[in-house]
């Protein structure tokens, strides 16, 4: 069964801490993505990545930084965690050239205090 | 760019019940189409994706849609609603022709539907 695994399901930080969320696909995509979902604004694009070591910003990036080191791994950094980035992170990849179809992991709920 | 809109923040059925979810898109061209839905706590699942051809597909867990051209709509249906279809439901629209990294999904803001037994 191809899977998207995000490491770490729940967590906890407090304000300034940097915090990394890690992703890992084995369905060998080439592309890669991190989500933010808040209630009532859906699905927002923080960054992506179409190959290793390229990344891309998406909508909101500010705050956030990425990682691509290895083609199935796919890193998510807050440098320094604010209260206003508490929010649920959803990773997800495609294959290059297809039609954008998504697989998502199970996201990740990070609270900051 | 594309876009997409959910009209329905919230819907209400009763166990049984026909649903229909709304969803418009905005795009220069036939895009691809998906529907997703998540569960509480958890990642998002496709439904089901239009590509090309029948205008109506089918997807898993009795869910349909159906490609309008006319009115730039997707809409998905369920003839009869089970209290575990109770979830969150997300359109997507992806552009047609794009290579390499060019090909992001947008996301409608979601429907949250509740079932009443």
């Amino acid at each position: 069964d191809v899977k998207v695994t995000q490491s770490s399901r729940y967590l906890v930080k407090r304000t300034g801490e940097k915090v990394f969320l890690e992703c890992v696909q084995d369905m060998d995509h080439e592309n890669m993505f991190w989500y933010r979902q808040d209630p009532g604004l859906g699905l927002r694009l923080i960054y992506f990545s179409y190959d290793v070591k390229m990344k891309e910003k998406g909508d909101i990036p500010e705050g956030y930084s990425v990682s691509r080191e290895k083609k199935e791994r796919f890193s998510l950094i807050l440098e320094s965690a604010s209260t206003n980035q508490t929010s649920m992170y959803l990773c997800a990849s495609s294959l290059r050239g297809g039609t954008g179809e998504l697989f998502f992991g199970e996201g990740s709920r990070l609270t900051v205090l | 760019a594309q876009s997409v809109t959910q009209p329905d923040i919230h819907i209400t059925v009763s166990e049984g019940a026909s649903l229909e979810l709304r969803c418009n898109y905005s795009y220069g061209a036939t895009p691809y189409l998906f529907w997703y839905v998540q569960s509480p706590g958890q990642g998002l699942q496709l439904l089901l994706k239009y590509f090309s051809g029948d205008t109506l597909v089918q997807g898993i867990k009795g869910f349909e849609a159906e490609f309008k051209r006319s009115q730039s709509s997707f809409n998905l249906r369920k003839p009869s609603v089970h209290w575990s279809d109770a979830a969150e439901y997300f359109c997507a629209v992806g552009a047609r022709g794009l290579t390499g990294g060019g090909n992001k999904l947008t996301f409608g803001t979601g429907t949250q539907l509740k079932v009443e037994l």
